[in-house]
């Protein structure tokens, strides 16, 4: 039984295009996150979510916009796609700030 | 915010041979320290966490030594084997509403 899942695991798109990405978690955890992974395998935090309120906002484009319908999902918008968006996306949960974060599988999105 | 530091990038060891990745923090709240280990094309997931009021922990070939005064946190793999090779992340976190911050990785490849 997955305990973070995230839909889709690739995604092909060309410029100038919106997608969106799933995650959901199943561990009753309040905190959800999406991490970007470039090419030199850097994770870096984009958002967090804690009950539904974001609670971090780093420094990246107004284009990228998280939803969270309920404590069990955080969705990840996309508009307006650039070439230097192409990575892995992951999504993570953790029942607290300092604790361990559990990944989802990764999204590979490659934009053409 | 905080600043995750990790060395070193590579690491190629022999079977049988010991590993040490070191990894230093910027941040004095930080007070959650995790190791994520990440095969190829496959999500990071934890190896061992050490928290703050701790300065060792051992789990049967890894350990974590933290220096919180220095303000650095190692990992230790003993009798390194193939399946060791992957890549490793360090990790900082506290409760001050911040999401883990990683550092860069090292990628460590265990000949045989």
């Amino acid at each position: 039984d997955t305990a973070v899942s995230q839909t889709p695991k690739y995604l092909v798109t060309q410029m100038g295009n919106d997608k969106s990405i799933k995650c959901e978690q199943n561990l009753g955890h309040d905190t959800m996150y999406w991490y970007k992974q470039d090419s030199k395998k850097f994770l870096k935090i984009m958002f967090s979510y804690n009950n539904k309120e974001l609670i971090i906002n780093e420094t990246v484009p107004n284009r990228f916009s998280p939803k969270s319908p309920d404590k069990a999902h955080l969705n990840l918008h996309i508009n307006s796609l650039e070439l230097g968006d192409s990575a892995v996306y992951f999504c993570a949960s953790s029942s607290g700030m300092n604790t361990e974060a559990f990944f989802g599988q990764g999204t590979r999105l490659t934009v053409v | 915010g905080e600043n995750v530091e990790q060395h070193p990038s590579t690491l190629s060891v022999q079977e049988g041979d010991s590993a040490v990745i070191k990894c230093t923090y910027s941040d004095s709240a930080s007070n959650y320290f995790p190791w994520y280990k990440q095969e190829l094309g496959k999500r990071p997931q934890l190896i061992i966490d050490i928290r703050s009021n701790v300065g060792e922990k051992k789990d049967q070939r890894i350990a974590v030594t933290l220096n919180k005064t220095a303000k650095h946190f190692s990992l230790h793999i003993t009798e390194t084997q193939p399946e060791d090779s992957a890549v490793y992340f360090c990790a900082a976190g506290n409760q001050a509403g911040t999401a883990l911050i990683f550092g860069k990785g090292t990628t460590l490849s265990v000949s045989s």
